[in-house]
C-alpha cells in the first residue's frame, strides 16, 4: 500500500504570493492533519480535515487555510507569505478521525523556503 | 494543554551502544508515538504504545501511562540510527497530536 505522499518537495517563493500544498493519503484513510515543523517552534498543528470537513485548528493566522476532497486528498493554502512561514510542512493521515484516538502516518514533507 | 517533555535533547553515542529516552507527559493520554525523522525530514513510524511494552528488533519502548511517561531503547546502535526522536501523545477527545522537542542521536561510526 503506497504510503502519504505530497507535493510538491521543495517550494520557493517571495514574501506576499501565495502557495498551495498538496496531501494525498495512505488509501482508505479519512483523516488529513497538516503540521509545521520550524527550528524555533518544533511541530505545530495547523489543522485536521475528516470527511471534508475541518474539524480543528491550531493557532495560525487566517492566512492558513485548507481543504479537504471527497477523495480524501487534501490541500493547504496560505495567503500573503511571510518570512516566518519558512518551514517544513508535514501532511498525516489515519483511517479514524482524530489523532487521538489513531497512529498518524506522516508524509514526507514540503519544504517552503520564503525569500 | 499537555506539555510534553523529551530527554536528554542531544546524545552522541559510539557505533554499538545502547541508548534510553525519554518522554514525561503532563496529563493522562489515549495516544502515545515514537517517531524518528530522517535526515530528509521525514517522520517514520516506530511505535504506537498508550501503554505496555513493545520491541521491533533493536528497538523497544515502554510506556507507564499512571507514571505519564515513556522509554524508547536502542541497542547496539548503528549510524543508521542517527537523527531525531520524537515522542507524541494525544486524547481521544482531540484532533491532534502534541510533539515534544525530540532528542538529537548522533551515532560516531
Amino acid at each position: 500500500k503506497a504510503g502519504v505522499t505530497q507535493t510538491p518537495r521543495y517550494l520557493i517563493k517571495t514574501r506576499g504570493q501565495q502557495v498551495t500544498l498538496s496531501c494525498s493519503p495512505i488509501s482508505g484513510h479519512r483523516s488529513v492533519s497538516w503540521y509545521q515543523q520550524t527550528p524555533g517552534q518544533g511541530l505545530q498543528f495547523l489543522f485536521e480535515y475528516f470527511s471534508e470537513t475541518q474539524r480543528n485548528k491550531g493557532n495560525f493566522p487566517g492566512r492558513f487555510s485548507g481543504r479537504q476532497f471527497s477523495n480524501s486528498r487534501s490541500e493547504m493554502n496560505v495567503s500573503t507569505l511571510e518570512l516566518g512561514d519558512s518551514a517544513l510542512y508535514l501532511c498525516a493521515s489515519s483511517l479514524a478521525r482524530g489523532a487521538g484516538t489513531d497512529t498518524q502516518y506522516f508524509g514526507p514533507g514540503t519544504r517552503l523556503t520564503v525569500l | 494543554g499537555i506539555q510534553v517533555e523529551q530527554s536528554p535533547p542531544d546524545l552522541i553515542l559510539q557505533e554499538g551502544a545502547n541508548s534510553t529516552l525519554r518522554c514525561n507527559f503532563s496529563d493522562s493520554v489515549n495516544n502515545l508515538q515514537w517517531f524518528h525523522q530522517n535526515p530528509w525530514g521525514q517522520l517514520i513510524n516506530l511505535f504506537y504504545i498508550p501503554s505496555g511494552t513493545k520491541q521491533n528488533g533493536r528497538l523497544s519502548a515502554t510506556t507507564v501511562a499512571t507514571e505519564r511517561y515513556s522509554l524508547l531503547y536502542i541497542s547496539s546502535s548503528q549510524t543508521t540510527d542517527s537523527g531525531v526522536y520524537f515522542c507524541a501523545v494525544g486524547r481521544s477527545s482531540a484532533s491532534k497530536i502534541i510533539f515534544g522537542s525530540g532528542t538529537r542521536l548522533s551515532i560516531r561510526p
